[in-house]
């Protein structure tokens, strides 16, 4: 069973701070990995795509890949009370079973709490 | 924007119903998936689509079967409901391949 495993939380930062969530998966075949944002109540949102190792950039938001060691993250800088919501990282992977279709999998969630 | 629209935010439903849930996107992807999220288990894949009228099961496909009878639209049916199917339930598509998958709003089904 490919895995898909985020640093349970809760994770609490100040307004302002860095927020960094963390992720490993066990399929080193894997080429895409996605974070999303999800608020209480509402369904998962995505903010970041990353294919490549190193570093990706979108305004706040940095996810960080290397494939190597099959670690994933994503860095909040400046956070903001808005931010606080369930960040979940998703991989997709590969289902030789089902003729190589491909399905993401998905950590449980890092809940954080950026307090004002 | 991608737009993926499921039927009813809010279900209630009684045990032993035959339940259907509809998913369309207006993005003419190819994939279709649904999940269910519980708190403590996370998101979890109950069955996908890869085109109209085929299906692939999920991770936990029993209780509940899918319809795509078209390219924008994906059903899930949950053949007699069951308290144990409270759950958000939430579909997503993409357009294949690496691309990322967008999710509607969830319909969240309490069964009594």
């Amino acid at each position: 069973q490919k895995e898909v495993e985020q640093n349970s939380g809760p994770l609490s930062v100040p307004e302002g701070a860095i927020a960094s969530l963390n992720c490993t998966y066990s399929d080193r075949g894997s080429q895409s990995f996605f974070w999303y944002r999800q608020y209480s109540g509402k369904s998962p949102e995505l903010i970041m795509s990353i294919y490549s190792n190193g570093d990706k950039e979108d305004g706040r938001f940095t996810a960080q890949l290397n494939k190597a060691s099959q670690y994933v993250s994503l860095l909040i800088r400046d956070s903001q009370p808005s931010d606080s919501a369930t960040y979940l990282c998703a991989v997709n992977t590969r289902v030789a079973a089902q003729g190589g279709s491909e399905k993401l999998v998905f950590g449980k969630g890092t809940k954080l709490t950026v307090n004002p | 924007d991608v737009k993926v629209t499921q039927s009813s935010r809010y279900l209630v439903k009684r045990t032993g119903e035959k339940v259907f849930l509809e998913c369309v996107q207006d993005m003419d992807h190819e994939n279709m998936f649904w999940y269910r999220q519980d708190p403590g288990l996370g998101l979890r894949l109950i069955y996908f689509s890869y085109d109209v009228k085929m299906k692939e099961k999920g991770d936990i496909p029993e209780g509940y079967s899918v319809s795509r009878e078209k390219k924008e639209r994906f059903s899930l049916i949950l053949e007699s409901a069951s308290t144990n199917q409270t759950s958000m339930y939430l579909c997503a598509s993409n357009r294949g391949g690496d691309q990322p998958q967008h999710f509607g709003d969830g319909t969240r089904l309490s069964i009594l």
